[in-house]
C-alpha cells in the first residue's frame, strides 16, 4: 500500500498563477485533510473533508479551494498563487472511530515556492 | 476554539541525555492528544497518543508522555536520547469527537553524537 501520496513534490510558481496540488490515499479513510507548515508556527489547517461530496474550511482556507468527488482523492486548488503562500503543504487522512478521529496519517509534503 | 503550546521551539542535547519536551493545550473539555515527530527530510508520523485510561503512555523507539489533566499538560521524555533523534517534535490536541487536530509550532531538537 502507497497510503498517502503528493504530487508534485516541489513546484516554483510566479505571482497570480493556479495550481492543483494533488494528494490521494488507498487506506480508505473517510477523513483528508490539507495542512500547511511555516517554520516556527507548526501546522495549520487549511481544509478538510469528512467523506467524498463534503468539504469544510480550516483554520487558514483564504486563497485555496478543495473538492472531494471521490474517497481517494482530495485536491488542493490555489488560484492566484501569492507569496504568503510559499510553504510546504501536507496532506493527511485519518478514520473516523466510534465518535472520534484517529490518528492522521502525513503524506511526504508538497515544497511551494511563489515568486 | 483549542490551542496548544510547546515552549521550546530548540532544544540542543547530547547523546544520552535525557528529553523532556513540554506541551500544555487550552480546552475546557475532554481531549485526545498526540506526539507527532517529522524527522530531516520525512513526513509526519505519529510516535504516541492519548484517548483514555492510564495517563503515562508509551510509544515508539523508547519515548514516553504523561497526561497531567489539572495542569493541562502532555509532555513528552526519554530517558536517554541518541543522535538519530534529531528531528521536530509536535504536540497536537483535538476534542473528544472532535475532528479537527490543532498542532503546536513544534520543537526542533538536536542531538549531538
Amino acid at each position: 500500500n502507497a497510503g498517502v501520496t503528493q504530487t508534485p513534490k516541489f513546484r516554483i510558481l510566479k505571482i497570480g498563477q493556479s495550481m492543483t496540488l494533488q494528494c490521494a490515499q488507498d487506506m480508505n479513510h473517510n477523513y483528508m485533510y490539507w495542512y500547511r507548515q511555516d517554520p516556527g508556527m507548526g501546522l495549520k489547517l487549511i481544509y478538510y473533508s469528512v467523506g467524498a461530496g463534503i468539504t469544510d474550511k480550516g483554520e487558514v482556507p483564504n486563497g485555496y479551494n478543495v473538492s472531494r468527488s471521490t474517497t481517494e482523492d482530495f485536491p488542493l486548488r490555489l488560484e492566484l498563487a501569492a507569496p504568503s503562500q510559499t510553504s510546504v503543504y501536507f496532506c493527511a487522512t485519518s478514520q473516523w472511530t466510534s465518535g472520534y478521529t484517529d490518528t492522521q496519517y502525513f503524506g511526504p509534503g508538497t515544497r511551494l515556492t511563489v515568486l | 476554539a483549542q490551542s496548544v503550546s510547546q515552549h521550546n521551539h530548540h532544544v540542543i542535547l547530547s547523546e544520552a541525555a535525557s528529553l523532556e519536551l513540554g506541551c500544555n493545550y487550552s480546552y475546557g473539555g475532554t481531549v485526545n492528544l498526540f506526539w507527532y515527530v517529522q524527522y530531516p527530510g520525512q513526513h509526519l508520523q505519529l510516535l504516541l497518543k492519548y484517548f483514555s485510561g492510564d495517563p503515562l503512555v508509551k510509544g515508539i523507539k523508547g519515548f514516553e508522555a504523561e497526561f497531567i489533566k489539572s495542569k493541562f499538560s502532555f509532555n513528552l521524555r526519554k530517558p536517554s536520547v541518541q543522535w538519530s533523534d534529531t528531528a521536530e517534535y509536535f504536540c497536537a490536541v483535538t476534542p473528544y469527537a472532535g475532528n479537527m487536530l490543532t498542532f503546536g509550532g513544534g520543537t526542533r531538537l538536536m542531538v549531538k553524537p
